[in-house]
């Protein structure tokens, strides 16, 4: 069974460009987490979303959106790149139900120069 | 809301046991997991514990203990490829998982 997977790896972009990640959760799963985890730092929470809808944000700035596809996949969008947005993005995916685990992808290095 | 914590760094010896606290402020509480991350790679599940107690698997354990606010991760054994971080997250009903700050943990020969 195919885990959780994300794309790209490793993403560059420039101060002010806008970034785009994508994650595929595992089958059957229909909730997909979206983190971020900048260099030696804890996973700060980014946005949720279940069955299509945002169910709760982080404390970032709107410029941090993203969605929910039909067949579960999820975009996260990062506009307005800031240097400060360089971090290890991380994607989770659980069944929504609560009480399980949840599985986390291998994550996109995002680099802003 | 949620509000995890745990101490930033621990140190032990190869062989040796070690106990990774976690206290939590939580409403809606819907279980307790621990995630051990190595640098640079995502975070993998180790355990789960919604009712009080101990859960063992295999050189892992958790407890959890709801009244009091607090689980601890025991690692028997030590082995050099257990240096790692700790990750405690709780979840909510209807919530997302709420991640600690983690606990990094080096393994001395």
């Amino acid at each position: 069974e195919a885990g959780v997977t994300q794309s790209p790896t490793h993403l560059i972009k420039t101060r002010g460009q806008q970034a785009t990640l994508r994650c595929s959760p595992i089958s059957g799963h229909t909730s997909v987490y979206w983190y971020q985890q900048a260099l030696g730092l804890g996973l700060q929470f980014l946005l949720w979303y279940d069955e299509g809808e945002e169910r709760n944000r982080g404390n970032f700035p709107p410029r941090f959106s993203g969605r929910q596809f039909p067949n579960y996949s999820s975009e996260l969008n990062v506009n307005a790149l800031e240097l400060e947005d360089s971090a290890l993005y991380l994607c989770a995916s659980s069944t929504g139900t609560g009480g399980t685990e949840a599985f986390f992808g291998q994550g996109t290095r995002l680099t802003v120069v | 809301g949620q509000n995890i914590d745990q101490p930033t760094e621990m140190t032990a010896t190869e062989g040796a046991i070690v106990q990774i606290n976690c206290t939590y402020q939580t409403s809606g509480f819907n279980g307790l997991f621990w995630y051990q991350q190595h640098a640079g790679e995502a975070p993998t599940f180790l355990s789960y514990n919604v009712l009080d107690g101990l859960e063992e698997k295999g050189r892992f354990s958790s407890f959890l203990s709801r009244s009091k606010g607090y689980s601890y991760l025991l690692l028997k054994e030590l082995q050099m490829k257990d240096s790692a971080s700790y990750l405690c997250a709780g979840h909510n009903y209807g919530q997302n998982f709420v991640f600690g700050p983690g606990t990094r943990l080096s393994v001395l020969p």
